[in-house]
């Protein structure tokens, strides 16, 4: 099956801190999303990537930015972490076409934010 | 921006009874929806696609998808407790180079 493997899984910052969250797959898909999930929210956008060099923002892009610097990474960064990005963050990646739909997620990092 | 929305909430199913979700997209350019599971304090992951008009069945799951309302429901038929989790309905709008828009999921507790 799909690799997908995140890091740190779980991690505790400061207020203002920096954090930066990372993903790799194995799976050569082109596409790699960040998700955040809390209570009540489902699974919301963060950034997505089609390939190395490329980031999109999603629906919730604000506090965050993206880094891809190549096929199998892609990475989540917290300039100024706030309370309130307190979360679960899923990675994942998909395929294209039809496929676009099937995407493979990676265990999560929980993130507190004090 | 894309909203799906999932109903309901939460659902108490007993062993061997149906469960039946519900999700509407509020995009008309939606044209695949998923569903994905997800078991507690695990990733989710995808449990079945619908992309036509009509019925899909797979084992005990079933999906259903009417287009023209944009809505799409699964169905868990001979519910187990293993069958206990977060159903995430999933719809992508825009074509191919869209990302998925999920719904806040349904919360299922099958009861032995």
């Amino acid at each position: 099956e799909a690799a997908v493997t995140q890091s740190p899984r779980n991690k505790v910052a400061v207020t203002g801190g920096k954090v930066t969250l990372s993903c790799n797959q194995t799976n050569n898909h082109n596409n790699m999303y960040w998700y955040r999930q809390d209570t009540g929210h489902g699974l919301r956008l963060i950034h997505y990537s089609y390939g190395a060099g490329s980031t999109e923002k999603g629906d919730i892009p604000d506090g965050y930015k993206a880094s891809r610097p190549s096929q199998e990474n892609f990475s989540l960064i917290l300039e100024l972490a706030t309370p309130s990005q307190t979360s679960v963050y899923f990675c994942a990646s998909g395929g294209t076409g039809e496929n676009t739909g099937q995407l493979y997620f990676g265990e999560g990092s929980k993130l507190t934010v004090l | 921006q894309q909203k799906v929305q999932q109903s309901p909430e939460s659902l108490i199913v007993p062993e061997g009874g149906m469960a039946s979700l519900n999700c509407t997209s509020s995009d008309r350019n939606v044209d695949y929806f998923w569903w994905y599971r997800q078991h507690s304090g695990k990733s989710p992951k995808m449990l079945m696609s619908i992309f036509s008009n009509g019925e899909k069945e797979e084992g005990r799951f079933t999906v259903h998808l009417n287009k023209a309302s944009l809505h799409t429901s699964l169905h868990i038929r001979d519910s187990q407790p293993s069958d206990s989790a977060l159903y995430l309905c999933a719809a992508r709008g825009g074509g191919f180079a869209s990302a998925l828009t999920f719904g806040s999921g349904t919360k299922v507790i099958v009861l032995p």
